[in-house]
């Protein structure tokens, strides 16, 4: 799986917009974007993920360059309760797959 | 309902005795993952299931034994503890893609 490089850590503003950035510049072709987030004391709890396209859903957005060799994740109005670790992880799917946790980026969301 | 579930949420116990972390996801999820988040917080998977089979054993000492008696469950077994193996242990199932994860069991071994 292809290595993944974050800012350790980031603050955000609460009700701005967080952008979290994520280098994966030796992403394979079929190696999926995923985003994870740990909120203290809590299991990691699965965001998104993207191949090629942009992907929203209720909780972000997910920005992929068309080299892919770069992604952004947006949580568009943060809130305290998004204060976490957030891990980008580039990974194939399937049942052999596995995912490979980095250090990830602490977000500290800021009243 | 919680999809995927642990038992026990805290575990203490000394050194050498041998205990068990149940698991059991209800998401119809065909794999089911260990991980273990040691006190610098790093997540490393140690074992994965699929449909009762193993499919990765991320070279964990063979004290650690994960058994799954149906697609379900994923329980681990470890014998003889030590004070390295204090740390908080995840579950996880998926299905193709998106994990999700149980809230933990933090072992402490005194």
């Amino acid at each position: 799986d292809a290595k993944t490089t974050q800012p350790p850590s980031m603050d955000c503003a609460e009700g701005r917009a967080a952008n979290l950035p994520c280098n994966h510049s030796t992403i394979s072709g079929n190696e999926y974007v995923y985003w994870y987030r740990q909120i203290h004391s809590q299991g990691p709890q699965y965001i998104i993920h993207g191949l090629k396209n942009n992907e929203t859903n209720e909780m972000a957005s997910l920005i992929i360059t068309e080299d892919r060799k770069s992604s952004t994740l947006i949580l568009p109005h943060a809130t305290l309760r998004d204060t976490a670790v957030y891990y980008c992880i580039a990974s194939k799917t399937g049942a052999t797959n596995k995912l490979i946790f980095g250090t990830g980026t602490l977000l500290a969301v800021q009243p | 309902d919680t999809a995927v579930s642990q038992t026990p949420k805290y575990l203490v116990t000394q050194m050498g005795n041998d205990k068990s972390i149940k698991c059991e996801q209800n998401l119809g999820h065909d794999t089911m993952y260990w991980y273990k988040q040691d006190s610098k917080k790093f997540l490393k998977i140690m074992f994965s299931y699929n449909n009762k089979e193993l499919i990765i054993n991320e070279t964990v000492p063979n004290r650690f034994s994960p058994k799954s008696p149906d697609k379900a469950h994923l329980n681990l077994h470890i014998n003889s503890l030590e004070l390295g193996d204090s740390a908080v242990y995840f579950c996880a199932s998926s299905r193709e893609s998106g994990y999700t994860f149980g809230s933990g069991t933090r072992l402490t071994v005194v």
